[in-house]
């Protein structure tokens, strides 16, 4: 059963740079039938594709996001990362990761989710 | 961008009803269409991808359709934990996007 974990902080002030690490267990980060990304939801909002990375180091970020976002891969480590910078109140948000097929696209194993709140 | 459209954003129905979500894309997908249940408090779960496959340990309660445009999700008869949020969600192109949810509450 593969279980994803995301860790970071759960502060962060504005105009600073968000973190985030999720851990792969239960699979191997390195299989060719998946990428690894990561959504985000405010709350009591809806859900916000942010971007892809495959084991390669291949990404694909959501373009509302993309001058603030970088995503990194550790296969040694089986953990995938995010780095949102330049952050706002409006970047407060629970931050799933989550594994997506490269057949039909879907996200079939996320994360617990982790709640990152933007404030000084 | 590709947006999705679900209705209604919320229902009220009865343990036992059949119930269904529509979900709209702004141009033609396919068949590139997954559903994700979200309860409270917790990360969404698959339940259908590309329009009407089931994904494995879901209900066969839950069914989809739809393909191009126009998509539904159908709960044929409510159970008491059935009574949560739903999401659509395109994996035709980037940037893949979510519907902005259905919550189905008990009426």
């Amino acid at each position: 059963q593969v279980q994803l974990q995301e860790s970071g902080p759960g502060l962060v002030k504005p105009s600073e740079t968000l973190s985030l690490t999720c851990t792969v267990s239960g699979g191997s980060i390195s299989s060719s039938g998946y990428y690894w990304g990561w959504i985000r939801q405010p709350p009591g909002k809806g859900l916000e594709w942010i971007g892809n990375i495959y084991y390669t180091g291949i990404t694909y970020y959501n373009p509302s996001l993309e001058s603030r976002v970088t995503m990194s891969v550790d296969t040694s480590k089986s953990q995938f990362s995010l780095s949102l910078s330049s952050v706002t109140a409006a970047d407060t948000a629970v931050y799933y990761c989550a594994r997506r097929s490269t057949s039909w696209f879907y996200f079939d194993y996320w994360g617990q989710g982790a709640l990152v709140t933007v404030s000084s | 961008d590709i947006q999705m459209t679900q209705s209604p954003s919320s229902l009220s129905a009865s343990v036992g009803d059949r119930v269904t979500i529509t979900c709209r894309a702004s141009q033609s997908i396919s068949r590139y269409l997954n559903w994700y249940q979200q309860k409270p408090g917790k990360a969404p779960t698959l339940l259908i991808y590309g329009a009407s496959s089931l994904q494995s340990g879901v209900p066969s309660r839950f069914s989809g359709s739809g393909s191009g445009t126009d998509f539904t999700l159908t709960i044929s008869s409510l159970q008491p934990e059935d009574f949560v949020s739903y999401y659509c969600q395109q994996s035709y192109s980037s940037p893949w996007a979510f519907g902005q949810g259905t919550q189905v509450e008990i009426k």
